[in-house]
């Protein structure tokens, strides 16, 4: 089975860094992938990991630990503007769809003063 | 650049309607999908195709169809509307780039009364 588990709601204080995490059981494995949604809006692309260890840019990172099924992206210097969704999710590419997405349901983050 | 682009942003339908939601990407990816987002369940994958005159069927296939003539347009039709398929729509496209992030279309909103 699919299984992609994010928070649903999580708060942060402007300047702060915050912690997002995703753990997933997929069939297969081929990448996993950071999207922030803004509401009413598109999805838009954020990170990418395929491999274990952390990758930076900027003031997001996110981290990969396949062996633990677990991701996080982490913010840094939080500003107003953050207050989004952020979406995790995998590629699996064991049922021949190479390229499917498969998405968590995403994690509401509020920023306040 | 226009990237994906969807049409309409949002239309109410009438049960038992048909409707065909319009994508069209200007960015020659060879991947397209069609996702729908409802509230607390994230995006899922209604059909997918990795390349033109080919399309597979997603996690929610049932009750909409798709085909891809050529590489830039991909249109989702609802054959016969009913109420469960109030949504938000989004078409994405992906160039073939391992790391390639999806590119989203901003939404359409549909509403079936």
């Amino acid at each position: 089975g699919q299984n992609i588990d994010q928070p649903t709601e999580m708060t942060a204080t402007e300047g702060a860094i915050v912690q997002i995490n995703c753990t997933y059981q997929t069939s297969g494995f081929n990448g996993l992938f950071w999207y922030q949604q803004h509401a009413g809006e598109a999805p838009t692309f954020l990170s990418y990991n395929v491999l274990d260890g952390l990758e930076e840019k900027g003031r997001f990172s996110s981290f990969l630990s396949r062996s633990k099924g677990y991701s996080y992206l982490l913010l840094k210097e939080l500003q107003m503007k953050d207050s989004a969704s952020y979406l995790c999710a995998v590629r699996d590419d064991v049922s021949g769809g190479y390229n499917k997405l498969i998405f968590g349901a995403g994690t509401r983050l509020a920023v306040h003063p | 650049t226009a990237g994906i682009t969807q049409a309409p942003t949002s239309q109410i339908l009438a049960a038992g309607r048909s409707m065909t939601l319009r994508c069209t990407q200007d960015m020659r990816h060879n991947a397209m999908y069609w996702y729908r987002q409802d509230l607390g369940l994230g995006l899922r994958l209604i059909h997918y195709s990795n390349t033109a005159g080919t399309t597979g069927k997603g996690e929610v296939p049932d009750g909409y169809s798709v085909s891809r003539a050529n590489t830039d347009d991909f249109p989702l039709t609802l054959a016969s509307a009913v109420p469960s398929q109030t949504s938000v729509y989004f078409c994405a496209s992906r160039a073939y780039d391992r790391g390639a992030g999806y590119t989203f279309g901003s939404g359409t909103r549909l509403t079936v009364v």
